[in-house]
C-alpha cells in the first residue's frame, strides 16, 4: 500500500493564481481532512470528508474548496492564491472517525505564494 | 471550538535527560493522541489516551491522560537524539466528533 499520497511536493505561485493540491488514500478510508501548518501554530483543519460526496468545513476553510467524489482522492482547490495561504499542507485520512480514530497523513506539500 | 495549549515550545536538552511535555485545555475531551512529526514529513501517531487517568507506556515515553480528561503529558526517559521532532497532541472536538484539533507542538532537540 503507498497509503497517503500528496501532489506536488512543492509549489511557487503568483498571488491571483488557482491550483488544486492532489490527495490520494488507497487503504479504503472513509475520513479524509486537510490541515494546514504554519510555525508556532501547530496543524489547523480546513476542509473534512465522512464520506464520498460529504464535505464540511473546519477551522480556516476561506478561500479553499474541496471535492470527494470517489473514497480514493480528495483535492483542495486554491480559488484566488494570497500571500497568507503560504504554508506547507497535509492531507490525511482514517477508517473513520472521532474516538481512537488514528489519522494517516501524507508527506505534505509546501506552498509558496508570492 | 476546543483549544489545546502545549509547553514548552521548544526544549533543547543533553543525551540523557529526562523531559515532560505538556498539554492542556479548559474543555474536556473524549480523547487524546500525540503524534510525532519529523522535518518534511507527515505527523505518526504515538499514542492515544482515553480513559481519565491512563498511563500509557512506549518504550522510554510515558503517556498519562488527567483524571478530568482536560489534560494530558508525555514523558521521555533518558532522551536520545533520535526523539528529536515535533510532538503534537490532538483531540476530538466534543461539539462535532469530525474535527480533530491540534495543539500548537511542541519542538525537541537531543544533542548527542
Amino acid at each position: 500500500n503507498a497509503g497517503v499520497t500528496q501532489t506536488p511536493k512543492f509549489q511557487v505561485l503568483k498571488t491571483g493564481q488557482s491550483m488544486t493540491l492532489q490527495c490520494a488514500q488507497d487503504m479504503n478510508h472513509e475520513y479524509m481532512s486537510w490541515y494546514r501548518q504554519d510555525p508556532g501554530m501547530g496543524l489547523r483543519l480546513i476542509h473534512y470528508s465522512v464520506g464520498a460526496g460529504i464535505t464540511d468545513q473546519g477551522e480556516v476553510p476561506n478561500g479553499y474548496n474541496v471535492s470527494r467524489s470517489t473514497t480514493e482522492d480528495f483535492p483542495l482547490r486554491l480559488l484566488s492564491a494570497a500571500p497568507s495561504q503560504t504554508s506547507v499542507y497535509f492531507c490525511a485520512s482514517s477508517y473513520s472517525w472521532g474516538l481512537n480514530n488514528e489519522q494517516y497523513f501524507g508527506p505534505g506539500t509546501r506552498l509558496t505564494v508570492t | 471550538t476546543q483549544l489545546l495549549e502545549q509547553s514548552p515550545q521548544f526544549l533543547s536538552i543533553q543525551e540523557g535527560e529526562n523531559l515532560t511535555v505538556y498539554c492542556n485545555s479548559s474543555s474536556v475531551f473524549s480523547s487524546l493522541q500525540w503524534y510525532r512529526q519529523e522535518p518534511g514529513e507527515g505527523p505518526v501517531l504515538l499514542v492515544t489516551v482515553v480513559t481519565g487517568g491512563e498511563v500509557k507506556k512506549l518504550k522510554r515515553l510515558t503517556f498519562q491522560f488527567g483524571d478530568a480528561r482536560k489534560d494530558s503529558s508525555l514523558h521521555i526517559t533518558a532522551a536520545q537524539p533520535g526523539d528529536t521532532g515535533l510532538y503534537l497532541c490532538a483531540g476530538f472536538d466534543m461539539d462535532s466528533s469530525y474535527k480533530l484539533i491540534f495543539g500548537s507542538g511542541t519542538r525537541l532537540l537531543v544533542r548527542p
